[in-house]
């Protein structure tokens, strides 16, 4: 069972604009979540990351809120760039055990 | 500095077969992983390393076998290919304690026929 979840299998904003990309979760153990991104024919990359015991972390344009009961996470990219578009997996860990969400495509247009 | 080195790149097996994905880091980080990535699935947790000498699993490990042979480096072997196995695969390395923030290689690509 997926215990992280994107449902968003795609998004496309405008160059400058704001990205918003979700994520939900299901087990109220995970206490780190983590956001990376992902080019093609390469390995993702650590973008940002959240501890649960805090609901926002920003970094550069990328800002990262946790809103634990809910249980959803979002990444925020503002201003979006054309360099933006990549895979975003959102993740989730647990001593050790981290699992990943199925990923959102971002398109950034010029 | 390579970071994770993944070998090969791109494998073709028949069903049966058997094969080693090799992978290498030299951050010096403690704990590493492997993970397969399958469309609309996102990345799976196969096996981890927390530490040199200890291998746990994930959340998908039928089929697969790992070795930490040192600190640098961590297999994954394939005793008997099944086409269920056809993804790509990505192992990661990273430092002990949160937020384990994963540096991942480049994949291999393994189809099996």
């Amino acid at each position: 069972d997926q215990q992280v979840k994107q449902n968003s299998p795609s998004l496309s904003v405008q160059e400058g604009r704001i990205s918003i990309l979700n994520c939900d979760y299901t087990n109220s153990m995970f206490d780190y979540f983590l956001w990376y991104k992902k080019y093609p024919a390469e390995g993702p990359t650590f973008l940002i990351s959240i501890s649960s015991i805090k609901d926002k972390n920003e970094d550069g344009r990328f800002t990262v809120f946790l809103n634990k009961s809910a249980k959803h996470l979002s990444l925020h990219i503002v201003p979006s760039q054309p360099g933006d578009s990549a895979v975003y997996f959102c993740a989730a860990s647990v001593r050790g055990d981290m699992r990943f969400g199925a990923g959102t495509r971002l398109t950034v247009k010029p | 500095n390579a970071g994770v080195t993944q070998t090969p790149k791109f494998q073709v097996l028949k069903t049966g077969q058997s094969m080693t994905l090799q992978c290498a880091q030299d951050m010096n980080h403690n704990s590493m992983y492997w993970y397969r990535q399958d469309p609309g699935m996102g990345l799976r947790l196969i096996y981890y390393s927390a530490s040199e000498g200890t291998t746990d699993k994930g959340e998908v490990p039928n089929g697969y076998n790992v070795s930490r042979l040192n600190k640098r480096e961590f297999s994954l072997r394939l005793e008997s290919a099944a086409p269920s196995q056809t993804s790509v695969y990505f192992c990661a390395s990273s430092e002990l304690g949160p937020p384990l923030a994963l540096h991942f290689g480049n994949g291999t690509r393994l189809t099996v026929t």
